[in-house]
């Protein structure tokens, strides 16, 4: 069954610090792994990756991507209290019909 | 990127009554669409896959009876929570897949409280 797991369920840092979220991951023929931020409501996109050791950066945000092990991180720098919210970590494998694999999400809390 | 509607963005209903929720892809014909549900502190849990023309392939555990799926055209795919109950109160997203929008696309999400 194809399973994308998250880690931590939970943080909380201070503004400024460094957070790195995780994202592991079993699929059938995987094609390809999304980062997404929730706030209250729908997800909105922040990075997609298909290929191991590229690191894709947007801003303080940074993602990359294992193929090997199976994993991925998401790393935010200088956080701010904007950047509390739900990062959802999702897998799409060519064998499913389009669908996205959801794992559980991280919830960030930034304090001032 | 491709854009997605969503509509109603809040719904309250009583128990027992249906509710419909509409999702439109506003700038590309999506032959597929998507529903999740997602329940508080919870991550989004696919429903179905909504075809264009067919039939939509509901997941494991999700009763095609009471949510219903209609994707009658190219821009539009409809979810009816028939007969609902407390317990379906949630967040609903449709999402469509666009190869301009990095993968997936987003409605704004419906959230259903059923009292």
């Amino acid at each position: 069954e194809d399973k994308v797991v998250q880690s931590p369920l939970s943080l909380v840092v201070h503004e400024g610090d460094t957070v790195t979220l995780n994202c592991s991951y079993e699929v059938t023929n995987f094609r390809s792994l999304l980062w997404y931020k929730q706030e209250k409501k729908a997800p909105t996109f922040l990075f997609m990756l298909t290929s191991s050791g590229i690191e894709k950066k947007s801003g303080r945000l940074s993602s990359i991507l294992d193929k090997k092990e199976l994993f991925s991180i998401l790393n935010i720098t200088a956080t701010q209290t904007g950047d509390s919210a739900v990062y959802l970590c999702a897998v799409y494998g060519s064998s499913n019909t389009g669908k996205l694999i959801f794992g559980q999400g991280t919830t960030l809390q930034v304090k001032p | 990127g491709a854009v997605v509607s969503q509509h109603p963005s809040r719904v309250i209903c009583k128990s027992g009554t249906s509710v419909k929720i509409e999702c439109r892809s506003l700038d590309f014909q999506a032959t597929t669409m998507f529903w999740y549900r997602q329940f508080p502190k919870q991550s989004l849990m696919l429903m179905a896959t909504s075809n264009e023309g067919s039939k939509a392939t509901y997941e494991q555990g999700v009763e095609k009876d009471k949510f219903l799926i209609n994707h009658a055209s190219l821009t539009l795919s409809t979810l009816t929570v028939t007969s609902a109950h407390p317990e379906d109160s949630s967040f609903y997203i449709c999402s469509v897949s666009s190869r301009r929008s990095y993968g997936y696309t987003f409605g704004s999400g419906t959230r259903l409280t059923v009292v």
